[in-house]
């Protein structure tokens, strides 16, 4: 089963505007990633926050976590029109000797110039 | 050197055809990923290996075959592939920590093999 859902599926904003994207999940995790994938392509790695950690910044990004809710959020702000791409939340959780990553369902963004 | 590449690009086969799948990184992570991702949906974990042996297998079908030959080299070989299978197939790495500690990094991806079954 997804173990993170993102919402929402789709968002179209105009350039200059803030984007927030939102992700839950559903067990403990040791922490959650922010990746961007343009279309067709491999994913880019954005952003790490660990289950420790409330909040983190990474340029133009933006990303809290509350554990107690068991969700997370993306802030992309002063979007450009090269910010157009799907973007999911991945949660990393120990397998034995290693950890596996499950992406939610992502969230495709529009960015409009 | 921070790029995971793969081989081919694209791949057409047919349902009785056998083929492999490349990856290779130079990052020097002992870590290497197979995902599955198809159109409009997130990727899929397939396969971990950790110190070039597998480590998880997410009860992916006998038709999909991965071998890691060495610490920078993954292959997914291919053989009796249904036309289901046609996806996007994602190569990551990663760094782990000393041998059996779990880490929980990020993952470097490669830009994927666009396979067609016919």
């Amino acid at each position: 089963s997804q173990q993170g859902e993102e919402d929402p599926q789709a968002l179209s904003i105009q350039e200059g505007e803030n984007a927030t994207m939102n992700c839950s999940y559903k067990t403990s995790i040791n922490n959650l990633q922010w990746y961007r994938q343009n279309s067709g392509r491999g994913l880019v790695h954005l952003i790490l926050i660990r289950s420790n950690e409330r909040e983190k910044h990474s340029g133009r990004l933006r990303v809290t976590l509350d554990t107690s809710k068991k969700s997370s959020s993306l802030l992309i702000t002063a979007s450009r029109a090269a910010d157009t791409a799907s973007y999911f939340c991945a949660t990393a959780r120990i397998s034995g000797s290693n950890y596996k990553l499950t992406f939610g369902k992502g969230t495709l963004l529009t960015v409009n110039p | 050197d921070t790029e995971v590449t793969q081989t081919p690009k694209h791949l057409v086969m047919g349902m009785t055809n056998k083929k492999s799948l490349k990856c290779e990184q130079h990052m020097g992570h002992r870590a290497m990923y197979w995902y599955k991702q198809k159109a409009k949906k997130p990727p899929e974990l397939m396969f971990v290996y950790s110190y070039e042996k597998l480590s998880i297998n997410e009860s992916v079908p006998s038709r999909f075959s991965p071998e890691c030959p060495n610490s920078s080299l993954l292959n997914l070989h291919l053989h009796a592939l249904q036309p289901e299978d046609s996806a996007l197939y994602l190569c990551a790495s990663s760094q782990v920590g000393l041998r059996g500690t779990p880490t929980a990094n990020e993952q470097f991806f490669g830009p994927g093999t666009r396979l067609t079954v016919l």
